[in-house]
């Protein structure tokens, strides 16, 4: 699974509620990543954490929240502000040689 | 500013027949390319990547790509398909700190 771990595999979210995807590594790199991918738009930076307490905006940031307290977590928060959270979610790590690995990812659907 | 654009949303081939997916580039400095695939129910998988160190890049599967600077581009081509190459592609640019990716080529293979 290259180190990455993301759960739940599918989530439901009501109107109005926020909900948080999880996501860890368990190899100790630095730098992670939150992608959103529709159909036929590829995958969108929503944020990327490069260091502990750090992480910076992406192109699709709004109406997303993230943390990064300990090196191994980086949840994402779906928060009610985004009006438009049907889609997968990706979790991705550096590894060694600028190559991404990827968690399986989470399927975020609206009740 | 790092962008890529993926010129085909959809490409068919009968298997046995080359592949060519297309990419172009934007960067403002030397950029580190890459090719992710996507099969269905997968993970996404690196096949290759160019960091300047030679413009023909050889990855997995047998996938090569070309580098090519006066033309900004970065076609992924394979001299014949397989059935098992139907997948999702996506090429990626490296900007600072961050990956940016195409909108995707999904590759058909014809028996």
């Amino acid at each position: 699974d290259g180190g990455i771990t993301q759960s739940p595999k599918y989530l439901f979210r009501k109107e109005g509620q926020n909900v948080t995807l999880s996501c860890e590594q368990n190899l100790n790199h630095d730098a992670m990543y939150w992608y959103r991918q529709d159909p036929g738009q590829g995958l969108r930076l929503i944020y990327y954490s490069q260091i502990v307490n750090d992480f910076q905006k992406g192109d699709i940031a709004e109406g997303y929240s993230v943390s990064r307290e300990k090196k191994e977590s980086f949840p994402l928060t779906v928060t009610s502000a985004q009006k438009n959270p049907t889609a997968f979610y990706l979790c991705a790590r550096d590894g060694s040689n600028e190559k991404l690995f990827f968690g399986s990812g989470t399927q975020l659907s609206v009740l | 500013a790092q962008s890529v654009t993926q010129l085909d949303s959809h490409v068919s081939v009968s298997e046995g027949t080359p592949v060519l997916l297309r990419c172009n580039y934007s960067s403002s400095y030397s950029p580190s390319l890459f090719w992710y695939v996507q099969h269905p129910n997968k993970g996404l998988q690196l096949l290759l990547k160019y960091t300047s160190a030679a413009t023909l890049v050889k990855g997995i599967n047998g996938f090569e790509a070309e580098f090519k600077k006066s033309e900004t581009s970065f076609h992924l081509t394979k001299p014949s398909a397989h059935m098992s190459d139907a997948a999702e592609y996506f090429c990626v640019n490296s900007g600072t700190y961050k990956y940016i990716f195409g909108t995707g080529t999904r590759l058909k293979v014809l028996a």
